[in-house]
């Protein structure tokens, strides 16, 4: 079975272009999120959602920061404007409730440099 | 409030070793999980184990075990004969209802690094 899928892999940007990155989860899983890993900050949560639906999205930073599920399969998480201290490995996970497990499977993750 | 703590940054240890991981959690849920991942240099988060509140059973993977004491809320990590490909940075976390119960507390990992 394909795990989480994320892309791009890697994406270098000039401060203030708009970043898109992109999370395929698991099929069959209902529940899928988005991390930020820095040195600083560490494992930060940004958002998640439950059926396509955000249910907490405290940890989104600023407005500049939008995400989206638009059905089961595709996630997509924005940047606009981009800025150099947004750059950071950006990881999708998924939980499938139908299964009945409560892990969470980590995608690859996105490193956005924002120079 | 939940919260997870992993005191030790970083460890070093010369292969063979045994080390232990360290992970002492905060949570009033009686029903709740703990979780180890792996993140080696190459960056991915990798899920380890799994463990709920009411299986308090130790678990032995190869040369992984974990010890679960809810006596003294803790949820240690240890590796016997320890591996080159050892080395990564291992993360705990938990879940439980009071801050959404499949929303993960993570530490804030600990770096092992294993010496040849």
């Amino acid at each position: 079975d394909a795990g989480v899928i994320q892309s791009p892999r890697h994406e270098v940007t000039e401060m203030g272009q708009e970043v898109t990155l992109r999370c395929k989860p698991i099929s069959g899983h209902d529940y899928l999120f988005w991390y930020r890993q820095t040195m600083m900050r560490g494992l930060e949560l940004l958002i998640y959602f439950n059926n396509n639906v955000p249910i907490d999205d405290s940890g989104m930073p600023e407005d500049r920061f939008s995400a989206k599920m638009p059905n089961a399969s595709f996630s997509t998480l924005k940047i606009q404007p981009s800025e150099p201290r947004d750059s950071a490995v950006y990881f999708c996970a998924s939980i499938g409730r139908r299964g009945r497990t409560d892990t969470q499977y980590f995608g690859p993750g996105t490193r956005l440099t924002v120079l | 409030a939940q919260k997870v703590t992993q005191a030790q940054t970083e460890i070093s240890v010369v292969e063979k070793e045994d080390v232990t991981l360290d992970c002492v959690y905060e949570t009033r849920d009686t029903t709740y999980y703990l979780f180890w991942y792996k993140q080696p240099p190459s960056g991915e988060l990798v899920f380890l184990i799994r463990r709920n509140s009411f299986d308090e059973q130790n678990e032995i993977s190869g040369r992984y075990s974990w010890n679960f004491q809810k006596s003294t809320s803790s949820f240690n990590f240890t590796i016997t004969a320890s591996q080159v490909v050892d080395s990564a940075v291992y993360f705990c976390a938990l879940s439980g209802p009071s801050s959404g119960t499949y929303k993960y507390i993570f530490g804030t990992g600990t770096r092992l690094k294993v010496l040849a």
